[in-house]
Formats: C-alpha cells, sequence, structure tokens
C-alpha cells in the first residue's frame, strides 16, 4: 500500500538550513506530486507548498517563499524539503504527503501521510 | 489568501450522538475544492472527505460532508469512542492552500 517514509528529527541552530527527506512506495511516484504542510507545537496546519514530481514544477506559500525549496529524486521515489535561514518560529512537525493534480493544479485532498519530521531551532 | 474559520472551536458529544461542525470561507471555494481532515495526538491527520461531499478510501459512512461556495459541514451521525480529535477543514481550488483552525471533538 502507499506510504510515505520521513527522515528523523533534527535539532538545528537560528540562521542554519535543513533538509528533510520524504520516500514514497507503494505506488507510482511521478504519477502523484507531493505537499508539505508543517505544525508548529500546538498550533494548527500551515501548508507550505507542492511539487509535481512529474516535470518538477513547484508552488509555495509565500509565508516561506525564498528560505524553501522542494526537489525530487525519482530514481529513489523521494521528495525533498529545505528551509533556510531558519528561526524559532520555524519549529515544528513537518509532514510530507501526497497529491492529486491535473494541469498544474491539485484537485484532491491529500491522500496519504509522512509521519512527520521534528525540526527544532534553538541557540 | 482564503481564510477558513471553523466552529465551534470544542464540540463534546456522548458517543451515538450526531456531530456538526461548521467551516465558512472568506470567499468562495473554487470548485467546491473543500476537503476534511481528522488528527489525532501524536498522529498525522487523515483524510476524511474531498470535494467537499467524496469520502475518502475507507472513511466509515457516518462521516458526510456538505455545502458549496462559502459554507461547509461535517456531519458524524453516530459519534463512536474513536473519533475523537482535532478535525480541520482545508481549501485546495486556489492558491494558497489554506487550513481551517480546527474544532476539537471530545468524546463525553
Amino acid at each position: 500500500q502507499a506510504q510515505l517514509v520521513q527522515s528523523g528529527a533534527e535539532v538545528t541552530k537560528p540562521g542554519a538550513s535543513v533538509k528533510v527527506s520524504c520516500k514514497a512506495s507503494g505506488y507510482m511516484f511521478s504519477i502523484y506530486g507531493i505537499t508539505w504542510v508543517r505544525q508548529a507545537p500546538g498550533q494548527g496546519l500551515e501548508w507550505m507548498g507542492w511539487i509535481n514530481t512529474y516535470n518538477g514544477n513547484t508552488n509555495y506559500a509565500q509565508k516561506v517563499q525564498g528560505r524553501v525549496t522542494l526537489t525530487t529524486d525519482t530514481s529513489t521515489s523521494t521528495a525533498y524539503m529545505e528551509l533556510r535561514g531558519l528561526r524559532s518560529d520555524d519549529t515544528a512537525l513537518y509532514y510530507c504527503a501526497r497529491v492529486t493534480s491535473e494541469k498544474g493544479r491539485i484537485y484532491n485532498g491529500f491522500d496519504v501521510w509522512g509521519q512527520g519530521t521534528t525540526v527544532t531551532v534553538s541557540s | 489568501e482564503i481564510v477558513l474559520t471553523q466552529s465551534p472551536g470544542t464540540l463534546s458529544l456522548s458517543p451515538g450522538e450526531r456531530g456538526t461542525l461548521s467551516c465558512r470561507a472568506s470567499q468562495s471555494v473554487d470548485f467546491n475544492y473543500l476537503a476534511w481532515y481528522q488528527q489525532k495526538p501524536g498522529q498525522a491527520p487523515r483524510l476524511l472527505i474531498s470535494g467537499a461531499s467524496s469520502r475518502a478510501t475507507g472513511i466509515p459512512d457516518r462521516f458526510s460532508g456538505s455545502g458549496s461556495g462559502t459554507d461547509f459541514t461535517l456531519t458524524i451521525s453516530r459519534l463512536e469512542a474513536e473519533d475523537f480529535g482535532v478535525y480541520y477543514c482545508q481549501q485546495y481550488g486556489s492558491s494558497p492552500l489554506t487550513f481551517g483552525g480546527g474544532t476539537k471533538v471530545e468524546i463525553k
């Protein structure tokens, strides 16, 4: 069955960068997009962006645009989220999820989720 | 950006009762691309409903979604003990995709 497995927890300092991986299995990777959502401690869900795994096109939320880069390695069915210039308010649980898209538009909810990766930013 | 406002903030219900969760959008959601998720403590969200009213694979039929435009509803027809958690609505009709603040469902 479809599954997304994320890399382990990260502890990093303000101003540094972090790169989280999300490995897909159980389905054809390039047919579905990958989106990233984060959740600060005790807070709700915040969408960060998504990547079309077929052509590499990306769409980022304005709040993180310029600091985030989404990429994929289709040879290993793995998606990556790199966040630069980390601040304390980037401390959160980061999720990847699978999306269905057509003609550049997401047209379904996020149906498969990774287990989440905790990123802690602290001096 | 479309702002989604969920109400109530908390819903306390007994098993067997009916629960109604509301999600109101600040502007019309394109194509009624509105989803509902359930999140339990320590777990990733789980997709319940897409397209305002289509149940995701494996979701029990006691969960139903309705609405269009700016007003959407998730109904749990007969609450079961396992239905506790926080429920989020999300619109994916226009960028940026946005989530509501959540409704916490407590079991009495």
